[in-house]
């Protein structure tokens, strides 16, 4: 049973443009909310990640954007550039010391164009 | 500072053989997790080794084992390969009290045939 849903699975944007990336979870024991990227042939690289106590958090051109309440938070990328091409994914983990692995959404491809 | 290692980069078995993949997490990380990553999904968690001994394991059957040495490298065995265990084996480390900030390694590619 998929915990974490990503969506959408592709997407195109213009460099330049604010690509938007949405997850959505179940499961209220989780409480901490990070987001990789990957590049072709390379492992996942942290992006930036955010706990429930907070409803935005920025890092440089990246935000995360969370609704505790409605059980979603999303990825917005600003100034997008033809380097941002990778694929994304959004995970989850259970509250208790990090002992439990990260539940991973499906991935979203994105593409920026020049 | 060299980051999370994986060996080999990729490997070739067929059905029923059995497999071993190799980590060394990054420098001052004693935590170490495997994922598997099957081709257009997100990674699956499959165990997370600390101090010696598995702590966690996530829905995968017991051909799937591991093992963390003194010096925090881990191994991950898995025994009666299926066709479906084909994928890209990912190591992640994290430091002490840090578990959630997962470095991963570029992953071993498994294919079996």
């Amino acid at each position: 049973q998929q915990q974490v849903k990503q969506s959408p699975q592709s997407l195109i944007v213009q460099k330049g443009g604010i690509p938007i990336i949405n997850c959505a979870y179940e499961n209220t024991a989780f409480d901490y909310f990070p987001w990789y990227q990957q590049f072709p042939g390379k492992g996942p690289a942290l992006l930036i990640a955010i706990r429930p106590d907070v409803s935005e958090k920025k890092e440089g051109r990246f935000t995360i954007s969370f609704n505790k309440s409605a059980k979603q938070f999303s990825l917005h990328i600003m100034d997008s550039q033809p380097g941002d091409s990778a694929t994304y994914f959004c995970a989850a983990r259970m509250s208790g010391g990090g002992a439990d692995g990260l539940t991973f959404g499906k991935g979203t491809h994105l593409i920026i164009q020049p | 500072d060299a980051g999370v290692t994986q060996s080999p980069t990729h490997l070739i078995k067929t059905r029923g053989q059995q497999v071993t993949l190799r980590c060394s997490p990054k420098s001052g990380h004693d935590t170490v997790s495997w994922y598997q990553q099957a081709l257009g999904q997100g990674p699956q968690f499959i165990f997370q080794y600390y101090e010696e001994e598995e702590r966690q394991r996530g829905n995968f059957p017991d051909r799937f084992s591991g093992h963390q040495f003194p010096n925090y490298s881990s191994e991950l065995n898995v025994n009666a390969l299926l066709l479906g265990d084909s994928a890209l084996y990912l190591c992640a480390s994290s430091p002490v009290g840090a578990a959630g900030e997962l470095f991963f390694g570029e992953g071993s590619r498994l294919t079996v045939l």
